[in-house]
């Protein structure tokens, strides 16, 4: 079965940092680009950034509203992707999700995890 | 940045609907654009790709249309699983942006 799981979620004061981690399993991990989106309790979905394959350099993009702040990596042995949060605000509070890029089909994303809540708050 | 904008934010349809929602984008996307569902507590789920194209998996009932600016979501005949909102994702350029997402509930 094609999954991703994330973890690393919780209670982080303002200006701290935490690192998220997605564990993907039944496809071929290192073929695929891979997002992170976020959700506001109550709000939309805000895409973070996305790290591309080896093939590509394992290049990165990210939102304007992270960058400088938020790092993603990957590796690829492990199957798994990371996005560590630095200088963390109260804006940052969102359920964060990683989903896959699929194949051919730039910028969409065709699986999704379950999700993992961060509370930045003093 | 594009923005993607959709409407109606709030649709009350009952069983066997036609429903029709619509997003537009800021500038031109070609057919780049991807719909999602999601109901609460859980993760998206994609449905539709390049404007069109059906995920595998995902009912007939669900198509998409549009190119351009103005793309459309349309379920033939809504049935009760279906009761989720639903978001547009242009998937042009970067930064890659949603719409703000089209709640559909049991009238």
């Amino acid at each position: 079965e094609v999954q991703l799981v994330e973890s690393g979620g919780g209670l982080v004061q303002p200006g701290g940092s935490l690192r998220l981690s997605c564990a993907a399993s039944g496809f071929t991990f290192s073929d695929h680009y891979m997002d992170w989106v976020r959700q506001a309790p109550g709000k939309g979905l805000e895409w973070v950034g996305r790290t591309r394959n080896k093939a590509n350099s394992y290049t990165t993009e990210y939102a304007a509203s992270v960058k400088g702040r938020f790092t993603i990596s990957r590796d690829d042995s492990k199957n798994s992707l990371y996005l560590q949060m630095n200088s963390l605000k109260t804006e940052d509070t969102a359920v964060y999700y990683c989903a896959r890029g699929p194949p051919g089909i730039p910028g969409a994303f065709d699986i999704w995890g379950q999700g993992t809540m961060v509370t930045v708050s003093s | 940045d594009i923005q993607m904008t959709q409407s109606p934010s709030t649709l009350s349809a009952s069983v066997g609907d036609r429903v029709t929602i619509t997003c537009r984008a800021s500038q031109s996307i070609s057919s780049w654009l991807a719909w999602y569902q999601q109901k609460p507590g859980k993760g998206p789920k994609s449905l539709i790709y390049k404007a069109s194209s059906l995920e595998s998996g995902v009912p007939s009932r669900f198509s998409g249309s549009g190119s351009g600016t103005e793309f459309t979501l349309t379920i033939s005949s809504l049935q009760p699983d279906d009761f989720a909102t639903y978001y547009c994702q242009q998937h042009n350029s970067y930064p890659l942006t949603f719409g703000g997402g089209t709640k559909v509930e049991i009238k």
